[in-house]
This record gives C-alpha cells, structure tokens and sequence, in this order.
C-alpha cells in the first residue's frame, strides 16, 4: 500500500511569490491534515479535510493560505504571496476509519522563502 | 504556551538498556495520547498510541505509560536498539477541540541517540 505523498520536496521562493504544495493521501483515507513545522519548533496543525469538506481550519495563520481538496482526493495548499515567517517543512497526514486517529504523514514538503 | 512539553532536547542510550522518553501536558481534555518516530527527511512515523481511558499500551519493544493525575506519559523501549536513533514526538488530541476535529498537538521532540 503507497503511502502518504507530497510534491515538491523541497521549494525556494521569493517573497511575494506564490507556491502550491500537493499531497495524496493514502488510497481510501477520508481524514487528510496539513501541518506545518518551522525551524526549532513543534509540528502545528493547520486544517482537516474529511473528504472534500474542510472539517478544521482553525490552525490556518492567515488568508494568504489557501487549502482546498477537489473530489475528496489529493489536496493543494497554496501560499499567495509568500513571506519569509512561512518557511519550514509542510507535511501532510491522513487517517480512516476507526483508526482516525492515528495519522500517517507524508515526507514533507520543505520551503525556504527568501 | 505549550500545550504538550517535552523537556529533554536529546537523550543518549547505550545499546541493550532501557530508553525512557518522557512528556508533560497542561489540557486535561486530551483524550488520546500518539507517539511518532522521525528520521531525518522523513515525516513522522506512527509508533505507538493509548487512550485516556488507560495507563499502559505495550507493542513489541514499546511501551507508553500515562499517568493522568500527573498529566504524564512516557515512552520506554527496552531493549534499545540503534536503528531506533531518531527523533521522537509526542502527541496529543484534545477531544473537545471542535466537533469531528481530531488536529493533533505536538512536542518539540526528543532526539534519541542509541549507542553501539
């Protein structure tokens, strides 16, 4: 079974730039997370997808953060325009069932905006 | 504030001995306790979990201990191996955090580094 993944693995951005990060989900997994770690922190939760409804948003930091999941399957979240305090390593998770919650993260994404 | 602390950056062990990772939190509405493994340029790995409702969840090497007067829980793996040098990371869901949400809280980590 494939595991959580995520494109690009790594990204470098200009401020004010825009970037869009993906992550597929492990096939069949209705709950898909983004959360974020920056650099000496702890891992902070953004928001929860359960399927294609935004089930918690309420760690998204502001509206320059976008995240949506068309179909209630991979999920993007963009950053329009970037700033230099969004750099860090973007992971995606996803859970099902009666294991909810138990999460699966994916690799990561990391982005340096400079 | 911190909701979940894990106050030991970094902890080395020698091979074969025991390896106790510990973790406090401060809201008493967790539920449900996870703890994952990471390797560098890796996401985190789920390792282990337990539930409120109990004090001891064992799996192979692991073992997760929770004492909820002393809002505590801790990791033991025995025996220790080196290929289980790796960061580790608390969790935590806080059943009341809204409805059908299950975001999870993190520590910071703590480094384990297991000697030859």
């Amino acid at each position: 079974e494939a595991g959580v993944t995520q494109f690009p693995s790594h990204s470098v951005i200009e401020k004010g730039q825009t970037v869009t990060l993906r992550c597929d989900p492990i096939s069949g997994h209705d709950n898909l997370y983004w959360y974020r770690r920056v650099m000496g922190k702890e891992i902070k939760f953004l928001l929860h997808f359960v399927k294609e409804s935004k089930q918690d948003e309420s760690g998204m930091p502001n509206n320059r953060f976008l995240a949506e999941r068309t179909g209630g399957t991979y999920s993007t979240l963009k950053v329009q325009p970037a700033e230099l305090e969004d750099s860090g390593v973007y992971f995606c998770a996803s859970s099902q069932g009666d294991r909810v919650n138990e999460q699966f993260f994916g690799p990561g994404t990391r982005l340096t905006v400079l | 504030d911190q909701q979940v602390k894990q106050n030991s950056p970094s902890l080395s062990v020698q091979e074969g001995r025991i390896s106790i990772l510990n973790c406090d939190y401060t809201n008493s509405m967790f539920d449900y306790f996870l703890w994952y493994k990471k390797y560098p340029a890796e996401g985190p790995t789920f390792l282990i979990s337990i539930s409120s409702i109990k004090d001891k969840n064992e799996d192979g090497r692991f073992t997760v201990f929770l004492n909820k007067s002393a809002k505590h829980l801790s990791l033991h793996i025995v025996p220790s191996q080196p290929g289980d040098s790796a960061v580790y990371f608390c969790a935590a869901r806080d059943a009341y955090s809204g409805a059908g949400s299950y975001q999870l809280t993190f520590g910071k980590g703590t480094k384990l580094s297991v000697i030859p």
